[in-house]
């Protein structure tokens, strides 16, 4: 199995702050790399897909970046609605798996 | 407005069986691959199993291999999953999970998620 590891686990950051997630991956999966958000009580939500794809609706402030193994999920902007946790996923091959997931807190 | 609405869930005690359901609506079902994802509590995302557009090919984790069923209905808009020899360790939200892509033998849709119910928390416990 693939496995995904991101980092940081938790951030702390402010309003208007520029983050970026990181996602590396056990073994090159091309571009099949996939970030969700997810809060509070909440079903995960597409982000990105195919490392660099924007998701219909998502605010062009979120971006993705990578191929291979190593991938970056970039906030250009915190927005108070961004605070939560990131999963990052690869669809390279069966058995789909996730990140252990980025929780972003505000400073 | 795509919707999916997991069902089914509840306290089970290990050993025994459970079967989830996910009615969907808003989009054309039988033309894309889904999927169950789970999540343990105050834990992150696992992929359990995925099925294509008309059911020819399904693949599961090896947490759930031999003991989980995925099945769908295309006639009625639903996914299934049912769960046989509970233990402990499958306790979790259970969410329904709508493909990109269709899939095809040997490919399970495109693989990412764009749509996801609420879930159903299925606690295994005596």
């Amino acid at each position: 199995d693939i496995q995904m590891t991101q980092s940081p686990s938790s951030l702390s950051a402010s309003v208007g702050d520029r983050v970026t997630i990181t996602c590396r991956a056990s073994q090159t999966i091309s571009n099949y790399l996939n970030w969700y958000q997810q809060k509070p009580g909440k079903a995960p939500k597409l982000l990105i897909y195919a490392a660099s794809s924007l998701q219909s609706g998502v605010p062009s402030r979120f971006s993705g970046s990578g191929s291979g193994t190593d991938f970056t999920l970039t906030v250009s902007s915190l927005q108070p609605e961004d605070f939560a946790t990131y999963y990052c996923q690869q669809s390279d091959s069966t058995p789909y798996t996730f990140g252990q997931g980025t929780k972003l807190e505000i400073k | 407005e795509v919707q999916l609405v997991e069902s089914g869930g509840g306290l089970v005690q290990p050993g025994r069986s459970l079967r989830l359901s996910c009615a969907a609506s808003g989009f054309t079902f039988h033309n894309y691959a889904m999927h169950w994802v789970r999540q343990a509590p105050g834990k992150g995302l696992e992929w359990v199993s995925g099925i294509i557009w008309n059911s020819g090919y399904m693949v599961y984790a090896d947490s759930v291999k031999g003991r989980f069923t995925i099945s769908r209905d295309n006639a009625k808009n639903s996914l299934y999953l049912q769960m046989n020899s509970l233990r402990a360790e499958d306790t979790a939200l259970y969410y329904c999970a709508k493909d990109r892509g269709q899939g095809s033998s040997g490919l399970l849709g495109l693989g990412w998620f764009e749509s996801w119910g609420q879930g159903t928390l299925v606690t295994v416990s005596s």
